[in-house]
């Protein structure tokens, strides 16, 4: 099944520093989506990408959908200690059956997922 | 403002136990969604809804069951609990603009169960 691999697996930064993860598929996405995760809670919407290319931000935070479709950024400027948690990109996996041959897309799936720790 | 919540929050189960956990939202947002998460890792999607009456697998079903009499609720059913399924349970919901699912995602608080 498709699958989405996220990198680096965990960051250790020191505050005032700028942060870059990414987000790989093998096969093409049409929305890329960015979630945070704080320790003990549910993951909370960060950044939603729907056209290749597209460069969006929010504060601090700047994710880009990459040109091949395949790939998707997000950039932390100026980390700050609030920003440690787990972020996740999540992406509609394709799924391409005889009975619908366009490929159904409401079977959102989650990346592995990039630890961030920020030392004040 | 209560959004998704799921019941309940803790649960202890001793193996071969079954029970459900509870999801309900309240805004009206037709695609719902199970997932765990196990201790360090990602989530992994057990079943959605895209409305009321319709049910489709994610990408680990096995020892799972859902259902969708409406739209605001979304429980998940474990028959025969086993040690493997120890994990943090996350419900969420999210909305569509028309006909197409914006996957943005609203997650209750979570559902932590452990397996004796």
């Amino acid at each position: 099944g498709q699958q989405l691999n996220q990198s680096p697996q965990s960051m250790f930064i020191q505050e005032g520093e700028d942060v870059s993860m990414n987000c790989t598929s093998s096969s093409i996405f049409n929305t890329w989506l960015w979630y945070k995760q704080d320790p003990g809670e549910g993951p909370v919407l960060l950044i939603a990408l729907y056209k290749a290319g597209e460069l969006t931000s929010n504060g601090r935070l700047t994710a880009q959908f990459g040109i091949t479709r395949k790939d998707s950024f997000l950039n932390i400027s100026a980390s700050i200690p609030s920003d440690v948690g787990i972020y996740f990109c999540a992406g509609p996996a394709r799924e391409v059956t005889f009975f619908d041959p366009r490929g159904a897309t409401n079977k959102l799936i989650f990346g592995t997922g990039t630890l961030l720790a920020v030392q004040p | 403002n209560a959004g998704v919540t799921q019941t309940p929050k803790f649960r202890i189960l001793k193996i071969g136990q079954s029970m459900t956990l509870q999801c309900t939202q309240d805004m009206n947002h037709n695609y719902m969604y199970w997932y765990r998460q196990d201790p360090g890792m990602g989530l992994k999607l057990i079943y959605y809804s895209v409305g009321a009456g319709i049910t489709d697998k994610g990408e680990v079903p096995n020892g799972y069951n859902v259902s969708r009499s409406t739209t605001e609720d979304f429980p998940l059913r474990l028959e025969l609990a086993a040690p493997s399924q120890t994990s943090v349970y996350f419900c969420a919901s999210s909305y569509s603009k028309g006909s197409y699912n914006t996957g943005e995602l609203f997650f209750g608080e979570g559902s932590r169960l452990t397996v004796l």
